[in-house]
């Protein structure tokens, strides 16, 4: 049983640039959510996929857009980077929509915008 | 809003030293509140759930109750791996409601 992988683990963009992150999602689950975690911060909520659809989305301006593939793997975008962006974006995958605060972690993508 | 105010930011034990870890919550109706673990550089490891006041679940050295406003993580005799920032959330009943985090508390055990 893989685990939830995500990719790059780091990277560097300039302000105004666009980005996309990518997640793979752990076997079997069909949901995947993405936080933003600022350094010395919780994670914060951005969006949810659940069989390929947005299912619910924090407060978090619409530069930040996703995907779900039929294969539950999901892409991160953000365009128009602010140097407010850096963080660590997390993505994180469960079974069966909302209802299920167990969630699996990847490692995470460190951003961070010069 | 659902909010989550952990306590204290750090803490420094000795190895075999008891604490507590505290996580008071608001929520509009409960689904649940989670305990997480986070090493630094890595994403959170999911530890425990609690669902209702005076629950409580155990793990190696980790115990979690929760009441209707807080929730505690009690660390018993811990070891310097149990080093990390411990992260409290929840999940309320409404609709589509995602996961609210705790800033964390970060735990140093020293040996």
């Amino acid at each position: 049983e893989t685990g939830v992988t995500q990719s790059p683990t780091h990277l560097i963009k300039t302000r105004g640039q666009q980005v996309t992150l990518r997640c793979s999602s752990q076997s079997g689950h069909n949901t995947v959510s993405w936080y933003q975690q600022a350094l010395g911060q919780g994670p914060q909520f951005i969006f949810q996929y659940y069989r390929e659809e947005e299912n619910g989305r924090g407060n978090f301006p619409p530069r930040f857009s996703g995907l779900q593939f039929p294969n539950y793997s999901s892409e991160l975008n953000v365009n128009a980077l602010e140097l407010d962006d850096s963080a660590l974006y997390l993505c994180a995958s469960s079974f069966g929509g909302v209802g299920t605060g167990e969630l699996f972690f990847g490692e995470g993508s460190r951003l961070t915008v010069l | 809003e659902d909010q989550v105010t952990q306590s204290p930011e750090a803490l420094r034990l000795q190895e075999g030293e008891s604490s507590s870890l505290n996580c008071s919550y608001t929520v509009s109706g409960l689904r649940g509140l989670f305990w997480y673990r986070q090493d630094p550089g890595k994403g959170p490891e999911f530890l425990f759930t609690l669902y209702s006041a005076g629950e409580e679940k155990e793990k190696e050295r980790l115990k979690a109750t929760l009441t209707k406003k807080e929730s505690f993580l009690h660390i018993t005799a811990p070891k310097p791996e149990d080093s990390a920032t411990y992260l409290c959330a929840v999940q309320g009943r409404s609709g589509n409601t995602p996961l609210v985090f705790g800033k964390g508390t970060r735990l140093s055990v020293i040996a």
